[in-house]
């Protein structure tokens, strides 16, 4: 069975930049899988904050960027903010209707 | 803006069926995929499963044996049954839209609930 990874955890100090990615644990990722992230703070539901790869989803601010690095998806926060701490998923379309969750990045802005 | 919540029993007996109801208001629940998620405490997200309007159907292969959703359009719900249900299925349990976007089809989330927690307990 084919394994979304992400890092379990991430720093960034506040107004760096932030890269996390999307990976698989067999094979690469690439925008036929339409990676997608959201975000989560304790307590909450996630909030939507890329689909298809680089779309922004509706009132995301343009700090937030998706694309493809190398054989993985990345999520990149430019200009980190102390509300930017967070948990980060993303999510892979396998075909066949099938959504599957990354494990998650917990990225602490310090 | 299209709302979602999610009901049901907070509290489910080991062995029995856990069964959630997401309501949809603000717009049609027609024509798009709707999902369910959950998140054990401390945990990440677990994709359960999706239905369409239709009554279509794709559920997660590890809990597909277990899993049945439906719809009822009349209502603007949908439902989720979990059964033979064990303390490994306490979880908080979120009903999201399924978007659609023309590059990609109905492959991302869009709208979510606020979430309901149940805990599988005797």
């Amino acid at each position: 069975q084919t394994v979304v990874t992400q890092e379990p955890s991430f720093s960034v100090s506040p107004g760096g930049t932030v890269t996390l990615t999307c990976g698989l644990s067999s094979g690469s990722v690439s925008t036929s899988y339409y990676p997608s992230w959201y975000q989560q703070t304790p307590g909450q539901a996630p909030r939507t904050l890329i689909y298809s790869t680089n779309t922004r989803s509706s009132g995301v601010p343009d700090r937030f960027s998706g694309s493809i690095l190398g054989n993985k998806a990345a999520l990149t926060i430019t200009g980190a903010q102390a509300d930017d701490e967070s948990d980060y998923y993303c999510v892979l379309y396998m075909g066949g209707g099938i959504l599957v969750f990354g494990g998650g990045t917990k990225l602490t802005v310090l | 803006q299209v709302q979602l919540q999610e009901s049901g029993p907070g509290l489910v007996k080991p062995s029995e069926t856990l069964s959630l109801t997401c309501t949809v208001s603000g717009g049609s629940i027609s024509s798009y995929y709707w999902s369910w998620i959950r998140q054990p405490a401390g945990k990440g997200l677990e994709w359960i499963g999706r239905i369409y309007t239709s009554g279509s159907t794709n559920y997660n292969p590890s809990l597909k044996s277990r899993v049945t959703m439906s719809v009822d359009t009349s209502k603007n719900q949908f439902s989720l049954k979990l059964s033979s249900v064990t303390a490994a299925d306490t979880a908080v349990y979120y009903c999201a839209r399924v978007g659609y976007y023309v590059s990609s089809g109905y492959s991302y989330f869009d709208c979510w609930g606020q979430g309901t927690l149940v805990t599988v307990s005797s």
